[in-house]
């Protein structure tokens, strides 16, 4: 079993609509949780922190929920420019590094 | 601010030579990574640099993989010989510190193993 699973997708939603992610994560010793961002064929970039507490920034909303050990992103208002894959991240389970899942891929169309 | 550099951006190469990929990490970054990933997976950790000691390479198939960061400063990863399952992307990133979960990426090198 893979430590952090995502549905690859793709998502294929038009501008303007709400889409939302999932990850799930089995090491239960994981400390803390983000998002990072990959265009096509670019490098990962940060994307957000996930708190438990919930996290919103702009358009963007991310949720932890330890009990079940489950991530979520929302996305509101796509925009073509959000089109990339998004990578979910645990970070601190062994020797405090990220493990990153498989990426789910977003498609906004016009 | 200059980000992270690697090279080459592609290499195409022959099962069972050798090759060899370059990183300059961000000035100041004392944590450098490398990672691997394969096309549809997420990066996967190889190796963690702290200045010029390593932290983690409990993920480096070290029977073909090597990483040195003799001065503390710019890595090398080299694979010798290749497989055909190393065809990737070879991910160079890194970080202030050892325990920062933000962690900048360099554009990385895209080796194909034919």
């Amino acid at each position: 079993r893979k430590e952090v699973e995502q549905d690859p997708g793709p998502f294929n939603v038009p501008e303007g609509a709400t889409v939302a992610f999932n990850c799930t994560y089995s090491n239960s010793a994981s400390q803390s949780f983000f998002w990072y961002r990959q265009d096509c064929r670019k490098e990962p970039k940060l994307l957000m922190s996930v708190y438990s507490s919930g996290n919103e920034d702009g358009r963007f909303t991310a949720q932890l929920n330890r009990a079940s050990q489950y991530i979520s992103l929302l996305i509101r208002d796509s925009k073509l420019s959000d089109s990339a894959t998004y990578l979910c991240v645990a970070f601190g389970d062994a020797g405090n590094m990220l493990t990153f899942g498989g990426g789910t891929r977003l498609m906004v169309k016009p | 601010e200059a980000g992270v550099a690697q090279s080459p951006r592609y290499k195409i190469i022959e099962k069972r030579q050798s090759v060899a990929f370059w990183c300059n990490p961000i000035s100041g970054h004392a944590t450098l990574y490398w990672y691997q990933q394969i096309l549809g997976q997420g990066p996967k950790l190889l190796i963690q640099f702290q200045n010029n000691g390593v932290v983690d390479d409990s993920q480096l198939p070290k029977d073909r993989f090597s990483a040195e960061r003799l001065k503390g400063v710019d890595s090398t990863l080299k694979i010798q010989p290749a497989k055909l399952e190393d065809s990737a992307v070879y991910l160079c990133a890194s970080s202030l510190v050892g325990d920062s979960y933000e962690q900048y990426f360099g554009p990385g090198t895209r080796l194909t193993v034919t």
